[in-house]
């Protein structure tokens, strides 16, 4: 059963425009939260984080939007460019041990 | 470069065949991982390393087998293993405690066993 789900499988997004990518989980023992970016041929590369004590963390174009009740995150990127178009790959960690959704490959459109 | 090495970046192997992947790190941390990434499945953890000790096994088949000669080195021994094992093989490190920066990735070693 899987604990971290990103259910878009793909998203297309035209550039210049917000892009929001989705995750669920299940295990509320989770206690902190990651983005991953990852290029084809390339291992993945961390992006930003959040804590479970906190709702929002920003850092340049990308925030992360923490919902505990729903147990749901996003990320946010604004504004889409070129560049951004990769697999982002959710994670939920508990203790030292950390679970990666499937991934939503993202496109951004010129 | 992420500051964690992999090689080698392909390898095809036979079903009969004996063959190693290495992972290399000098980013000064002391825990490393063996990830298994295949199509269209969330990234599966293997084993994990903490100060050289194996602390981890996911219940991963015996015909994959760990080596941690030292906290920057990793090894992952394959033999015998079978087509369903063709995979992107990824390893990572990070720093025992709250992984406020996550783990760092290799880019991964593309296994293909015929």
């Amino acid at each position: 059963d899987q604990q971290v789900k990103q259910n878009s499988p793909s998203l297309s997004v035209q550039e210049g425009r917000i892009s929001i990518l989705n995750c669920d989980y299940t295990n509320s023992m989770f206690d902190y939260f990651l983005w991953y970016k990852k290029y084809p041929a390339e291992g993945p590369t961390f992006l930003i984080s959040i804590s479970s004590i906190k709702d929002k963390n920003e850092d340049g174009r990308f925030t992360v939007f923490l919902n505990k009740s729903a147990k749901h995150l996003s990320l946010h990127i604004v504004p889409s460019q070129p560049g951004d178009s990769a697999v982002y790959f959710c994670a939920a960690s508990e203790s030292d041990k950390i679970i990666f959704g499937k991934g939503t490959r993202l496109h951004i459109l010129p | 470069e992420t500051g964690v090495t992999q090689t080698p970046r392909h390898l095809v192997m036979g079903m009969t065949n004996k063959k190693s992947l290495k992972c290399e790190q000098h980013l000064g941390h002391n825990a490393m991982y063996w990830y298994k990434q295949s199509a269209k499945k969330p990234l599966e953890l293997m084993f994990v390393y903490n100060f050289k000790e194996q602390t981890e096994n996911n219940s991963v088949p015996s015909r994959f087998s760990p080596e941690c000669p030292n906290s920057s080195h990793l090894f992952l021994h394959l033999h015998t293993l079978q087509p369903e094992d063709s995979a992107l093989y990824l390893c990572a490190s990070s720093q025992e405690g709250p992984p406020y920066y996550g783990y760092t990735f290799g880019s991964g070693t593309r296994l293909t066993v015929v």
